[in-house]
């Protein structure tokens, strides 16, 4: 099984200012199976990031998401009032196949 | 427009079988992709459950395996969980939800909360 690891646990920042998360896989990940959402209180995951780098369908080109191999990483160029959620990374193994998440990051307002 | 939405009791007793379904609306669950269930404890992260094809092929997270049940109804347009044994470790919100371009989860239910209790 391929553990997720995030770091921080918890980032307090500005509006305005960059966000840069960290996500550590156990082993090599496919680029093509990793993943990134946004959840906010109350609501489920949105989906951001896909295949690693590739956004999806109407997400803001402040969010961009870039690595490989076990260390992956999701950059929000510029804090909007609107991001400030928890974060999640994921990937697909397959083999065994399975789905697992990362525990998330908390990005807050300073 | 893909639309899933997940109904069952919200309140399961210890050790009995939590039932959850999720009716699809906007795209035929016949048309392809593997549709999954994913829950959420309170105030905790993400767990995926598993996974069911329109043909009923299945895969589930090996650590639930033995107590988990997914199956599809195409003339309904709907898949289901089943969960037994359940304790309030298995108190959760539990999301259903489709896959966009790749081995991600693009479209997701509200989530249903179910609470393990006697």
């Amino acid at each position: 099984e391929i553990v997720l690891t995030q770091s921080p646990g918890t980032l307090s920042l500005s509006p305005g200012e960059r966000a840069t998360l960290s996500c550590r896989a156990s082993q090599s990940v496919s680029s093509s199976y990793l993943a990134w959402y946004q959840q906010k209180p109350g609501q489920a995951p949105r989906l951001l990031i896909y295949g690693a780098s590739s956004r999806a369908t109407g997400i803001p080109d402040r969010f961009s998401g870039s690595g490989s191999g076990t260390d992956f990483t999701l950059t929000i160029s510029r804090l909007e009032p609107e991001d400030f959620a928890v974060y999640y990374c994921q990937q697909y193994g397959s083999s065994p196949r399975e789905f697992t998440f990362g525990p998330g990051t908390k990005v807050d307002i300073k | 427009q893909v639309q899933l939405q997940e109904s069952g009791p919200g309140l399961v007793k210890p050790s009995e079988t939590l039932s959850l379904t999720c009716a699809v609306s906007g795209y035929s669950i016949s048309s392809g992709y593997y549709w999954g269930w994913i829950r959420q404890p309170p105030g905790k992260g993400l767990e995926w459950i598993g996974s069911i094809y329109h043909s009923g092929s299945t895969y589930y997270n090996p650590s639930l395996k033995s107590r988990v049940t997914i199956s599809v109804d195409t003339s309904k347009n709907q898949f289901s969980l089943k969960l037994s044994s359940v304790t309030a470790a298995d108190t959760a919100v539990y999301y259903c939800a489709r896959p966009g371009d790749g081995y991600n989860w693009d479209y997701w239910g509200q989530g249903t909360l179910v609470t393990v209790s006697s």
